[in-house]
């Protein structure tokens, strides 16, 4: 079946920029989408089609997408976003969903 | 506001099978390019998407649990119906259900607040 591969762990220090990657073979040719879970809470979509912001999320997200790779940065990260971060795409034919397996951000 | 919430039994045991009830409000399943899926979260473990039904009434599903899951819909009532068979100690989870819309492609923009369910006998 089709996976998308997100690194276990990245760690920042608050106002330093955090990158989280998601590598996938079919990402070149399908949209990937970003999200933000904190503990006992439901995700928050962050970020749709690789790179639009959902309205009323903060500036310091942002998506892009090179090839197989598609990027989560976090400029200016704050203590308040240490969460697990998701992404999401689908496969080649566009008949499922497949999240990556999640990225703990953690601000020191 | 478009909201959504889950219903259904917070425990099965082995071999039962699940069903569990999203109603949602705020948008309608019969407006084009609007979806609803069903996705789940072991404890401590990633999300895994299940299942989704669509404005016209296609349904996708997980192919890893095709064989397990039946997704449907009552759109006067606005709600989606997710059952899940033979159910196993492994599928202890929160479920949650998420719309996909026009506005954000395949992104869940909208989530329930997603309902425990533990299996055990």
């Amino acid at each position: 079946s089709y996976e998308v591969t997100q690194p276990p762990s990245v760690s920042v220090s608050p106002g330093q920029t955090a990158r989280i990657t998601c590598s996938g073979d079919t990402l070149p040719k399908q949209y990937t989408y970003w999200y933000q879970q904190k503990p006992g809470q439901a995700p928050v979509l962050l970020i749709y089609k690789d790179s639009e912001r959902l309205s009323g999320i903060p500036e310091r997200f942002s998506g892009s997408s090179s090839g197989t790779t598609v990027t989560l940065t976090i400029s200016g990260v704050q203590a308040e976003d240490e969460a697990d971060y998701y992404c999401q795409s689908a496969d080649s034919d566009d008949t499922y969903s497949v999240f990556g397996g999640g990225t703990k951000l953690t601000v020191l | 506001q478009v909201t959504l919430r889950e219903s259904g039994p917070a425990l099965v045991k082995p071999t039962q099978t699940l069903t569990l009830t999203c109603t949602f409000s705020g948008f309608s399943l019969s407006t084009d390019e609007v979806c609803v899926s069903w996705i789940r979260q072991p404890p401590g473990k990633a999300l895994e998407w299940l299942a989704l039904i669509d404005w016209d009434d296609d349904k996708y599903y997980s192919a890893s649990l095709r064989t397990r899951l039946t997704i449907s819909k009552d759109t006067s009532k606005n709600l989606v119906v997710l059952t899940m068979t033979n159910m196993d100690p492994v599928d202890t989870a929160t479920y949650y259900c998420a719309r996909t819309s026009r506005d954000t492609g395949d992104g869940f923009d909208v989530w329930g607040q997603g309902t425990m369910v533990t299996v055990s006998s």
